[in-house]
């Protein structure tokens, strides 16, 4: 069984604060995908990464996919209180197996 | 709107009560998956349909849960004799084509509370 263990469980920042959460797994995985979940409702896809070293950036957020694909990083720049949420990662191998979700990192930016 | 739909949104029955959740997919996307989620923790899988297949299926879903995806369009999760075990956020997902790459779009959940 393929897992995804996210570090921290929880984090609570000032605003402005940058920070960085991890997504690790002993296994392989062809791609992996974060996503953002607010109390209540079904998590919002922030982004996919396929290749191995593979960095993307949504405005102030930054996604590293690590060069062995089994583990990913998810940093913020100058958070802000919008930021806050649930961040999920999940990793997906072949099409037609399920993807695979972490716990997630619950996310607290105090203005 | 062209997101995953999905209903209700909220259900509350008594214990031993049978439920059913309905998922609409977004139109041309031939995998859906359902996931249980709980309080401080990801999405569990459930089971996966690739059209109106039903390719997977996870240990969590026992023989209580039945899911079907007739046509291939719609599906709907039936929970029988329910738990308070049971209470959860329960989640739809769909995905196009087939590779490993697309994305998996979630909808906003059913919150079932067994009382």
């Amino acid at each position: 069984t393929q897992l995804l263990e996210q570090s921290p469980q929880f984090l609570s920042i000032q605003e402005g604060e940058n920070l960085t959460v991890y997504c690790n797994s002993s296994s392989v995985f062809s791609s992996l995908q974060w996503y953002r979940q607010e109390p209540g409702e079904g998590p919002v896809l922030l982004v996919t990464v396929v290749t191995g070293g593979e960095v993307k950036k949504l405005k102030r957020l930054t996604f590293q996919f690590g060069d062995a694909r089994k583990d990913s990083s998810l940093h913020i720049t100058a958070a802000q209180p919008g930021d806050t949420g649930l961040y999920l990662c999940a990793g997906a191998n072949s099409g037609n197996t399920p993807l695979v979700f972490g716990k997630g990192t619950r996310l607290s930016v105090i203005a | 709107d062209t997101g995953v739909s999905q209903d209700p949104r909220h259900k509350i029955t008594k214990r031993g009560q049978n439920v059913t959740f309905r998922c609409d997919p977004i139109s041309e996307h031939n995998r859906l998956y359902w996931y249980r989620q709980t309080l401080g923790q990801g999405p569990e899988f459930l089971t996966y349909f690739q059209n109106e297949a039903q390719l997977e299926k996870s240990r969590l879903l026992s023989d209580r849960f039945s899911a079907e995806r007739p046509k291939g369009s719609f599906s709907t999760l039936e929970i029988q004799r329910t738990e308070q075990g049971d209470s959860a956020m329960y989640l739809c997902a769909s995905r196009g084509g087939t590779g490993y790459a697309t994305e998996a779009f979630f909808g906003q959940g059913t919150r079932l509370t067994v009382v």
